[in-house]
């Protein structure tokens, strides 16, 4: 099947710890994109990469850090940075090109920050 | 960054009513996406828009691109039990280099239906 998938579902982690986040897509497009949800909220974007070996800030880049070593793989790595780490995060990738660009998203992973 | 304000917060209404949300920017996208997310999930596409004053249908789903790339709309006919959930709007502005930058969501229209 095609897609986007995202582990774990669930995530616990210590306050202090750094924590990555998995994103893999099997879609071939080139454009990944993480999001960040907090409730209540719509998504928030902390990064994105248009190509590999290459990535951009998003508008809440701080206390996040992120690889595009591969097409298919973007893992978002939550520092201990990150004031409030807890929420949910999803991963998106993209077609580009004619007509547009549309994003398509992955199942999301909730990390909580105890 | 650009602002999205969605309206409708939340909607409830009856089985079999038509519903209909917009949203609104402060500058110009141009691709406008509508989301449904149910709770715990990922959004999933409904409708996409690349062109001013592109209206397009999906189903009982209806969605127009603004002439003036500010705004769009969302309308669902005929609601059924299943169209339960929050709807987002996100709008995209293509880079100076061409490529695809994020998306900027609204914070989303509560759909209730009451029985």
């Amino acid at each position: 099947d095609g897609g986007i998938t995202q582990s774990p579902k669930y995530l616990f982690r210590k306050e202090g710890q750094n924590v990555t986040l998995s994103c893999e897509q099997n879609l071939n497009h080139d454009a990944m994109y993480w999001y960040r949800q907090d409730p209540g909220q719509g998504l928030r974007l902390i990064y994105y990469s248009q190509i590999v070996n290459d990535f951009q800030k998003g508008d809440i880049a701080e206390g996040y850090s992120v690889s595009r070593e591969k097409k298919e793989s973007f893992p978002l790595t939550v520092t201990s940075a990150q004031k409030n780490p807890t929420a949910f995060y999803l991963c998106a990738s993209s077609t580009t090109g004619d007509p547009g660009d549309t994003q398509y998203f992955g199942p999301g992973t909730r990390l909580t920050v105890l | 960054g650009q602002q999205l304000n969605q309206s409708p917060q939340s909607m409830f209404i009856q089985e079999g009513e038509d519903v209909s949300m917009n949203c609104t920017s402060s500058s110009i996208f141009n691709t406008w996406l509508w989301y449904k997310q149910d709770p715990g999930e990922g959004p999933v596409l409904l409708i996409a828009l690349y062109k001013a004053g592109e209206l397009t249908s999906n189903g009982r789903l209806t969605a127009q691109f603004g002439i003036t790339r500010k705004d769009s709309f969302l309308n669902i006919s005929a609601s059924i039990p299943s169209d339960v959930g929050i709807y987002f709007c996100a709008g995209q502005l293509r880079g100076s280099g061409g490529g695809a930058d994020g998306l900027t969501f609204g914070k989303g229209t509560h759909l209730i239906i009451q029985p």
